[in-house]
């Protein structure tokens, strides 16, 4: 089983939607929790932390369900720049290694 | 602030030559920095964790003598990866944190073709 596991999707969405995908962990003593935004060909960049009480960033949205598992990104309002790749990306308790999920396509159309 | 710089972005080269890609922080310190590779529509894998001034821990399958890592100072760390064969080609990719244990900071990637 993978460490961090996303539904590839893509989602094809219009402009002013809004789209909601989940990344699920298998490792119960990952501590730290992100999500990164990756463009085509370019370096993963740090959209936001997920923490335990679940945290807003403008436009976005995170939680993080520890029982199940699961991390939950949400954009509103999405616009054309948001189309990209979306990467779920979680910290193990024992050391600085990011496990990262293969990621979420998202295209946003005009 | 938490700026990684790499280089070069890209290189091409020919079947058992060596190529060595720079990883810099630019305006912070870490004393480890990680080295990851992923090819298209896959997600990053770590090849390596670099520590300053010791060696470098590499993940299983990894070869350390093909992908030799050195981290000579807390703002830099080099990965060369020696004969390069067609099958290395890839994008490579070093993360650094300011502060340890927290989220990392990718530079822009090294895009290596191998003919």
């Amino acid at each position: 089983r993978k460490e961090v596991e996303q539904d590839p999707g893509p989602f094809n969405v219009p402009e002013g939607a809004t789209v909601a995908f989940n990344c699920t962990y298998s490792n119960s003593a990952s501590q730290s929790f992100f999500w990164y935004r990756q463009d085509c060909r370019k370096e993963p960049k740090l959209l936001m932390s997920v923490y335990s009480s679940g945290n807003e960033d403008g436009r976005f949205t995170a939680q993080l369900n520890r029982a199940s598992q699961y991390i939950s990104l949400l954009i509103r309002d999405s616009k054309l720049s948001d189309s990209a790749t979306y990467l779920c990306v979680v910290k193990g308790s024992n050391d600085y290694k990011l496990s990262f999920g293969a990621g979420t396509t998202v295209t946003v159309r005009a | 602030g938490a700026v990684v710089s790499q280089h070069p972005s890209r290189v091409i080269c020919k079947s058992g030559t060596s190529v060595k890609i720079e990883c810099r922080s630019l305006d912070f310190q870490a004393t480890t920095m990680f080295w990851y590779r992923q090819f298209p529509k896959k997600s990053l894998m770590l090849m390596a964790t670099s520590n300053e001034g010791s060696k470098a821990t590499y993940e299983q399958g990894v070869e350390k003598d093909k992908f030799l890592i050195n981290h000579a100072s807390l703002t830099l760390s080099t990965l060369t990866v020696t004969s390069a064969h067609p099958e290395d080609s890839s994008f490579y990719i070093c993360s650094a944190s300011p502060h340890e244990g927290y989220e990392q900071y990718f530079g822009p990637g090294t895009r290596l073709t191998v003919t």
